[in-house]
């Protein structure tokens, strides 16, 4: 059974702290993102990566960044995290090819307080 | 830029009747157009998508989603709602080999028996 893993499923964080959320892939892909999910915003992209070292900004970059140092793992860093960074954060990965589906992790729910 | 619209927030519906939930999309290229479900606690899954060919296309649990590029819509459809599929909708949408998957903000759907 494919799988997207996320370390962790509910993280609470101090403000100002540095913060590491990981997400492992096994299926080989070369596209992995990163979304967050807000009541009413539905999910919006942050970061994406379509390579091993490669990285896009999304749609809301600021505040994060990312690192791929191998092809089964992207990570999503917060450089010092806000309460408005608090939210549901959701890993995934595709093929190269554009024309197959996505497949999500678990999500994990960060307060940040 | 790419952009999603799901225009109702909730869509309301009695079991056994008609479902629809509407998505329409904004991009510079041809479309690769997917649907996905998040039931409660759960992370997202994939239902459906257009790549090219039949505007038909037919998906899981008994969903179908028709594309339709002079109105630059894929709305989801099923013939027969069942309590079970109430949960959240995601159309998305992703121009052929740009890698960028964008999500619409979501479509509560509430089946009542």
């Amino acid at each position: 059974d494919v799988k997207v893993t996320q370390s962790s499923r509910y993280l609470v964080k101090r403000t100002g702290e540095k913060v590491f959320l990981e997400c492992v892939q096994d299926m080989d892909h070369e596209n992995m993102f990163w979304y967050r999910q807000d009541p009413g915003l539905g999910l919006r992209l942050i970061y994406f990566s379509y390579d091993v070292k490669m990285k896009e900004k999304g749609d809301i970059p600021e505040g994060y960044s990312v690192s791929r140092e191998k092809k089964e793992r992207f990570s999503l860093i917060l450089e010092s995290a806000s309460t408005n960074q608090t939210s549901m954060y959701l890993c995934a990965s595709s093929t190269r090819a554009g024309n197959t589906e996505a497949f999500f992790g678990q999500g994990t729910r960060l307060t940040v307080v | 830029a790419q952009s999603v619209a799901q225009p109702e927030d909730q869509v309301n519906v009695a079991e056994g009747n008609p479902l629809t939930v509407k998505c329409t999309y904004s991009v510079s290229g041809n479309p690769y157009l997917f649907w996905y479900v998040q039931y409660p606690n759960r992370g997202l899954q994939f239902l459906l998508k257009y790549i090219t060919g039949d505007n038909l296309v037919k998906g899981s649990y008994g969903f179908e989603a028709e594309f339709n590029k002079s109105q630059t819509s894929f709305h989801l459809k099923k013939p027969s709602a069942l309590v079970s599929d109430s949960a959240l909708y995601f159309c998305a949408v992703e121009v052929a080999a740009g890698n960028k998957l964008t999500f619409g903000g979501g479509t509560r759907v509430l089946v009542k028996p």
